[in-house]
């Protein structure tokens, strides 16, 4: 197992255009979680799910935000109607639930002009 | 509304010395406690974590401090090598779930 896997690692879209990010967890965790981190920032939590179930969404989530995960695997994270704000990193990290940390993915940058 | 803080943006620190980062946070309830590392164009990398019923947890040159009273942690590298320029996270849970993030402190070792 290579440890997280995030896909693209960088993306660069139009104003106005939809993108789908995909993230692969750690095979033996059931936890998976987004965050989001924007320059000069800490990673902020946008949602998490355990299995396939997503457990918890934050405000941050608008509802142009949806997350995905199913037969919880590898889940997908798409923004619709992106727009110049939704330009950050966004990290998908897994767990196992025990109290070691979370394993995070390198990211997928994402710029929109 | 920050939850956890770090005050000092950036940190710069002869090879060989200790380098002590610092965190504050407000909330109560949070119950554990991690420190990340961060290069660029990678994720966050786990360091060292400490329970809130404990004060002190050690890992080689990594020592993690926790005052409940004033809620305030700190992470102490020594010596600091080179390799540890990066920027560092502090990070809190209530539960292990979500992680609240600080804002991170650049960490630069001098040669």
């Amino acid at each position: 197992d290579t440890g997280v896997s995030q896909d693209p690692r960088h993306k660069i879209t139009k104003r106005g255009q939809n993108v789908t990010f995909r993230c692969d967890p750690i095979s033996e965790h059931n936890r998976l979680y987004w965050y989001r981190q924007t320059l000069g920032q800490g990673p902020e939590f946008l949602t998490y799910f355990q299995n396939e179930a997503q457990l918890e969404k934050s405000r941050l989530l608008s509802d142009r935000f949806s997350a995905e995960r199913p037969k919880g695997s590898f889940s997908t994270l798409e923004i619709q109607r992106t727009e110049q704000g939704d330009s950050a990193m966004y990290l998908c990290a897994s767990s196992s639930g025990d109290r070691y940390g979370y394993t995070f993915g390198s990211g997928t940058r994402l710029t929109v002009v | 509304d920050q939850q956890v803080k770090q005050n000092s943006p950036s940190l710069s620190v002869q090879e060989g010395r200790i380098s002590i980062l610092n965190c504050d946070y407000t909330n109560s309830m949070f119950d554990y406690f991690l420190w990340y590392k961060k290069y660029p164009a990678e994720g966050p990398t786990f360091l060292i974590s400490i329970s809130s019923i404990k004060d002190k947890n050690e890992d080689g040159r990594f020592t993690v401090f926790l005052n409940k009273s004033a809620k305030h942690l700190s992470l102490h590298i020594v010596p600091s090598q080179p390799g540890d320029s990066a920027v560092y996270f502090c990070a809190a849970s209530i539960g292990n779930e979500k992680l609240t993030f600080g804002t991170g402190t650049r960490l630069t070792i001098i040669p």
